[in-house]
C-alpha cells in the first residue's frame, strides 16, 4: 500500500479482555516496529521485526504482550488479559530494511487502545 | 536516567521568533540521530536527520555534539504551521538493537499570532 495501515483506529475493550492490533506496511518494506505512546511521552519501543522473525522483543513489557508477523508482511500485536495502563496509542513503522541508512520511518497513524 | 531527555517544554513563541531545543542522549556507542514532528492525535513524521558537521533545511538547523552527547535543533522565523510537538530520536546501530529508535519525551511549541 501507499503508507502503513494500522487497524483498527480505535479499540474499547474491558479490563481482562484479549485485543489484537493489525499493522500492514509498505509493500516490500522487511523491518516492522511496534511502538507504544502514552499520554505525554515519546513512543516506546516494543518489538521489531526482519522478516517473519522477532529480532529485537527486549521493549515487550510482560508475557501478556506477544506480536508475530508469519508470512513477513502483515503484523498482529497481541494483548491478553487487557489492564488499564495497558491504554495508549499503539503505533507500528516499517522500512525497507533494518540496516536503511535513511533512518526515517514511515509510522502509522495508531491503534488508540482504551482498557475500561 | 533517561537514554534520551528533553525540556517538555511548552515554549509559546509569538510568529517569527526563534528558538531553540535541546536533547541529551545518555548511550555514548556509534549511532544516528534525527527529529520527529508530531502534530496533535497524529504520527511522528521525520523533519530532518541530524549530521556530525550540522545540517541546515531551509528554516530548520540542526547540531550534534558527540562529545557532550547533545543535539540540538533551532527554528528560525516561526511560523503558526509549526505549532507540535518536536521529538529528539537516537537509533542504534549495533548488536540486536540494530535499527531501533529510541526517542525523547518531546518538546511542546506553540506559536501564537
Amino acid at each position: 500500500g501507499a503508507g502503513v495501515s494500522q487497524t483498527p483506529s480505535n479499540k474499547v475493550t474491558e479490563k481482562g479482555k484479549y485485543v489484537e492490533l493489525r499493522c500492514d506496511p509498505i509493500s516490500g518494506h522487511t523491518a516492522l516496529y511496534w511502538y507504544r505512546q502514552s499520554l505525554g511521552q515519546g513512543p516506546e519501543f516494543l518489538i521489531y521485526f526482519q522478516g517473519t522473525g522477532a529480532a529485537d522483543d527486549s521493549g515487550l513489557p510482560n508475557d501478556r504482550f506477544f506480536a508475530v508477523r508469519p508470512e513477513g508482511s502483515v503484523s498482529t500485536l497481541k494483548i491478553q488479559r487487557t489492564e488499564r495502563g495497558d491504554s495508549a496509542v499503539y503505533l507500528c513503522a516499517s522500512s525497507l530494511t533494518f540496516r536503511d541508512s535513511q533512518g526515517g520511518y514511515t509510522f502509522g497513524s495508531g491503534t488508540r487502545l482504551t482498557v475500561v | 536516567r533517561k537514554e534520551v531527555e528533553q525540556d517538555p517544554g511548552p515554549f509559546n513563541v509569538p510568529e517569527g521568533a526563534t528558538v531553540a531545543f535541546n536533547c541529551t542522549y545518555s548511550n555514548s556507542a556509534s549511532q544516528s540521530f534525527f527529529w520527529y514532528r508530531q502534530d496533535c492525535r497524529k504520527e511522528p513524521k521525520l523533519l530532518m536527520s541530524v549530521y556530525s558537521s550540522g545540517n541546515e533545511d531551509g528554516r530548520f538547523t540542526a547540531q550534534l555534539n558527540r562529545a557532550s552527547q547533545y543535539i540540538s535543533l533551532l527554528i528560525r522565523d516561526s511560523k503558526l504551521s509549526d505549532s507540535a510537538t518536536y521529538l529528539c530520536v537516537v537509533r542504534s546501530e549495533g548488536g540486536t538493537s540494530y535499527g531501533k529508535l529510541t526517542f525523547g519525551q518531546g518538546t511542546i511549541l506553540t506559536v501564537h499570532p
